[in-house]
């Protein structure tokens, strides 16, 4: 059964429109979530890490936050420079699951 | 900062190959990993190996081995590569001590694999 579902699979948005990824998971022992922005033929770069249910972290233009079941990656007015693909991984004691992703577009 | 560096960007290889990725981390991390990456199918885990010589099966182990003689040297082997191992190979290491800010996994670049 999927363990990291992300939602949705590509989103296409105006310069300044802002907007949210969604990322929902099912791990009995979580320690810790984590969003990575990954460009093409690139690997995955650290964006966030994320342990406790209301735990919210920032960065530029980019909030994480996190609930129970669920993890939300909010974009507040992208630039086009923030097109890339948004993966979400949970932590289950020594494995890492990850969701497929979202491909953010974002249009000047 | 971290490094992870993989031995090749794009590598083209026959069906039957045998096949060597190599993977080297220079932070002293405990945990190595590889995993494939397909469109649609996310990152899914092949082996990871969390000490010297110490490894286990992730997901989708089978056509692959793994060697970990150093530390900071993860190796992926296709003992006879096949078309369907055509991918982007990812590896990642991660520091065993379970605390704030040292438990996100970092990521080489990848090697885009063909196999014809």
């Amino acid at each position: 059964e999927d363990q990291v579902t992300q939602s949705p699979e590509a989103l296409r948005l105006q310069e300044g429109e802002s907007s949210s990824l969604n990322c929902s998971y099912t791990v009995s022992g979580l320690r810790g979530l984590f969003w990575y922005r990954q460009d093409p033929g690139k690997g995955p770069e650290f964006l966030f890490t994320l342990y406790s249910a209301g735990e919210e972290k920032e960065k530029e233009r980019l909030k994480a936050t996190l609930t129970k079941k669920e993890s939300f990656l909010h974009i507040t007015a992208p630039k086009p420079e923030d097109s890339a693909t948004y993966l979400c991984a949970v932590r289950d004691f020594n494995k890492f699951y990850f969701g497929s992703g979202t491909k953010l577009n974002v249009k000047p | 900062d971290v490094k992870v560096t993989q031995s090749s960007r794009y590598l083209v290889k026959r069906t039957g190959e045998k096949v060597f990725l190599e993977c080297v981390q220079d932070m002293d991390h405990e945990n190595m990993f590889w995993y494939r990456q397909d469109p649609g199918l996310g990152l899914r885990l092949i082996y990871f190996s969390y000490d010297v010589k110490m490894k286990e099966k992730g997901d989708i182990p089978e056509g692959y081995s793994v060697s970990r003689e150093k530390k900071e040297r993860f190796s992926l082997i296709l003992e006879s590569a096949s078309t369907n191992q055509t991918s982007m190979y990812l590896c990642a290491s991660i520091k065993v001590r379970d605390s704030p800010g040292t438990n996100e996994q970092f990521f080489g670049p990848g090697t885009r694999l063909t196999v014809l």
